[in-house]
């Protein structure tokens, strides 16, 4: 069966550093994999998404990136973070036949 | 992108039927209608998946009218442990690789 990891669980970084965030998955091959921010009390935004090995889309512009060094590993980064970072940080990956997403544990992330 | 309105918030008791309908008047033709459900602090959870007429599963039913400018999910029975934010999305179809935007969604509180 699949299984999709995200670490760190929660993290508290100050404002002006960096940041790393991995998410893998287990059991399938080739997936698409994405990126989601969750703010406080509202909807999921979608930052990246990947459809394999080093191609990544960018939703929306912002201080964040987003690297597919391989198949079943998606990392988020950040040079230098914002108060504006902090939030739940969601890895999500889909594969055939392609009709739902399946959602990692999410990284908790608090800026101050 | 269709976007989709849904109510805010609703609240249900339990043991009744639930039905929470989504709104998307400008849904493309290739768009299909899909229900995740999210408890707090977790990533959401696929429901249901549909494109015309009316889907169920174990879980849940979706009815789409024949105009598709509307979807109704429907929860039988609800239960305590279905109080959680229900979220419509419009797009795909199930094999492109870009992701729908999660809106607000809609809060759902089952009371005793």
């Amino acid at each position: 069966s699949q299984t999709i990891h995200q670490w760190p669980a929660t993290l508290v970084q100050p404002v002006g550093s960096p940041l790393s965030l991995e998410c893998t998955v287990e059991g399938t091959s080739n997936p698409n994999l994405y990126w989601y921010r969750q703010a406080a009390g509202r909807g999921l935004q979608l930052l990246f998404y990947s459809v394999g090995i080093g191609q990544i889309s960018s939703e929306v512009p912002q201080n964040l990136s987003a690297s597919r060094p391989q198949d079943r590993q998606f990392i988020l980064s950040s040079k230098k973070l914002l108060l504006s970072d902090s939030g739940f940080y969601l890895c999500a990956w889909r594969g055939a036949p392609y009709n739902e997403q399946f959602f990692g544990p999410g990284t908790r992330l608090t800026v101050l | 992108l269709a976007k989709t309105t849904q109510p805010i918030s609703m609240d249900s008791y339990e043991g009744q039927e639930v039905n929470i309908t989504c709104s998307h008047n400008n849904i493309a033709t290739n768009d299909y209608i899909t229900w995740y459900q999210q408890f707090p602090s977790q990533g959401p959870r696929f429901i249901i998946q549909g494109y015309k007429t009316k889907v169920t599963n174990e879980v849940a039913s979706l009815f789409i009218p024949a105009d598709r400018k509307s979807s109704t999910l429907s929860l039988p029975r609800v239960s305590l442990s279905d109080t959680a934010v229900y979220y419509c999305l419009v797009g795909g179809p199930p094999g492109s690789a870009r992701q729908l935007t999660f809106g607000s969604g809609t809060q759902l509180t089952v009371l005793p």
